[in-house]
C-alpha cells in the first residue's frame, strides 16, 4: 500500500509569490491534515479536511488556505509569501480524522527568500 | 485551550541504556488521546505509541512504554535498550476525544543514542 506523498519535496520562492503544496494520501483514507513544522514550534495545525470539507483550521492567517477534492487528494496554497512561511510543511492523512493513528508524507520543505 | 510542553530540547543515551522523554500537557477535557510520533532524520514521522485518558493501564509497545499520571497531566516516554536507530526527533501529541478533528503538537525532543 503506498503512503502519503507530498510534492514537491523541496522549493524555494521569494517574497510575495504564491505556493501550492500537493497531498495524496494513503488509499481509501478520507481526513487529511496539514501541519507546519519549524525549528522550536514544533508542529502547528493548519486545517484538516474530510470528504472535501473543511472541519477546522488553525490559527494561521488567510494567506493560508487548502481544498480537498472527491480522490481525496488536498492541496494547499500559501499567497504573499513571507519569509517566516520557510517551513516543512507535512501533510498527514487517516481513515476518518478520529482518534486514530495519523500517517505523514515526508514534507514538502519551502524555502522563501 | 489545550497545550502540550516538552521541556527536553534534546537529550542523549547510550546504546542499551534506558532514557525517558517528558511530555506535559493541559486540559480541561475528561477525554482524550496522547501519543508518541518519531521523526527520524529526513524520514517520515511514525506513530510511537497511544494512550487512552479513559484507560488507567499504561500502554507498551515492545521497547517502548508510557508513564501516564492524568491527574498530573504528564505522558512520559520510556526507551528501553536503546538503539542506534531510536535516535530521531519525538513529538508529544494530544487530541480531544471530541469536537475539534486536530492534533495539538509538542516542540520535540531531540534523542541522541551514542555508541
Amino acid at each position: 500500500k503506498a503512503g502519503v506523498t507530498q510534492t514537491p519535496r523541496y522549493l524555494i520562492k521569494t517574497r510575495g509569490q504564491q505556493v501550492t503544496l500537493s497531498c495524496s494520501p494513503i488509499s481509501g483514507h478520507r481526513s487529511v491534515s496539514w501541519y507546519q513544522q519549524t525549528p522550536g514550534q514544533g508542529l502547528q495545525f493548519l486545517f484538516e479536511y474530510f470528504s472535501e470539507t473543511q472541519r477546522n483550521k488553525g490559527n494561521f492567517p488567510g494567506r493560508f488556505s487548502g481544498r480537498q477534492f472527491s480522490n481525496s487528494r488536498s492541496e494547499m496554497n500559501v499567497s504573499t509569501l513571507e519569509l517566516g512561511d520557510s517551513a516543512l510543511y507535512l501533510c498527514a492523512s487517516s481513515l476518518t480524522g478520529y482518534a486514530g493513528e495519523l500517517f505523514f508524507g515526508e514534507g514538502s520543505r519551502l524555502t522563501v527568500l | 485551550a489545550q497545550t502540550v510542553t516538552q521541556s527536553q530540547p534534546e537529550m542523549s543515551v547510550q546504546e542499551a541504556e534506558t532514557v525517558t522523554l517528558s511530555c506535559t500537557y493541559d486540559t480541561s477535557e475528561s477525554d482524550y488521546y496522547l501519543f508518541w510520533y518519531k521523526q527520524p532524520p529526513s524520514r517520515q514521522m511514525i506513530l510511537v505509541i497511544r494512550q487512552e485518558a479513559y484507560k488507567q493501564q499504561n500502554a507498551t509497545e515492545n521497547r517502548f512504554s508510557v508513564n501516564f499520571q492524568k491527574a498530573a497531566k504528564s505522558f512520559s516516554l520510556k526507551i528501553s535498550d536503546s538503539q542506534l536507530g531510536d535516535a530521531a526527533m519525538y513529538f508529544c501529541a494530544y487530541r480531544s476525544a471530541i469536537g475539534t478533528y486536530k492534533y495539538i503538537f509538542g516542540t520535540g525532543t531531540r534523542l541522541k543514542v551514542l555508541a
